[in-house]
């Protein structure tokens, strides 16, 4: 079975903290992906990375950064929280080739910014 | 603008019976539409996925069908199950640069 894992479930920052999300998944899969997901507004892209120390911008990179050292590791940084980054926050995995290929999701963080 | 609509936003039915959610989407290029299902507190989990020459899929009480002419799909639950009570997310692949697009979601409960 896939697994995708994250690093915490719930988490509450201050407004202006560096917040560290952590997505480790376990099938060598070479694309990996973070997404936010807001009530009425459906999952959005914020980063994807279809290598080691490769990276591309999604549809809202705004006030976030992302890191890939090893393949199966891909962190979501944002570096100075604020109150509308308050959000649920998914990272999913999927094999190379196209993002046809179905992406498998880990549990979620739900971040609350105050 | 690639966009994917699903209807009706919440349903709530009694255990045992079925029922069909819609899912119009104005995505292109198509390259394939999936369901996922996600549960309260949970990442979405893959039902389904259907490339433009496939019509229809299942996965057990699960059935998809999609009439890329008409650009709409359906998700048909059939003897549904208190279990079954969850969000259900239409996603279309393509639209340029292979990405997806999400629908806001069904939101099911299934009661006794």
């Amino acid at each position: 079975d896939v697994k995708v894992t994250q690093s915490s479930r719930y988490l509450v920052k201050r407004t202006g903290e560096k917040v560290f999300l952590e997505c480790v998944q376990d099938m060598d899969h070479e694309n990996m992906f973070w997404y936010r997901q807001d009530p009425g507004l459906g999952l959005r892209l914020i980063y994807f990375s279809y290598d080691v120390k490769m990276k591309e911008k999604g549809d809202i990179p705004e006030g976030y950064s992302v890191s890939r050292e090893k393949k199966e590791r891909f962190s979501l940084i944002l570096e100075s929280a604020s109150t509308n980054q308050t959000s649920m926050y998914l990272c999913a995995s999927s094999i190379t080739g196209t993002v046809s290929y179905e992406q498998y999701f880990g549990p979620g963080t739900r971040l609350t910014v105050t | 603008k690639n966009q994917v609509e699903q209807s009706p936003q919440s349903l709530i039915i009694l255990e045992g019976k079925n029922c069909t959610l819609q899912c119009n989407y104005t995505v292109s290029p198509f390259s394939n539409l999936r369901w996922y299902k996600q549960d309260t507190g949970r990442g979405p989990v893959s039902l389904t996925i259907m490339t433009f020459s496939e019509n229809t899929k299942s996965n057990g009480r699960y059935t998809a069908t999609l009439d890329a002419d008409t650009k709409q799909s359906s998700l048909h639950i059939t003897a549904s199950q208190l279990s079954d009570s969850a969000s259900y997310i239409c996603v279309v692949g393509g639209g340029g640069g292979n990405k997806l697009t999400f629908g806001t979601g069904t939101q099911l409960k299934v009661e006794l």
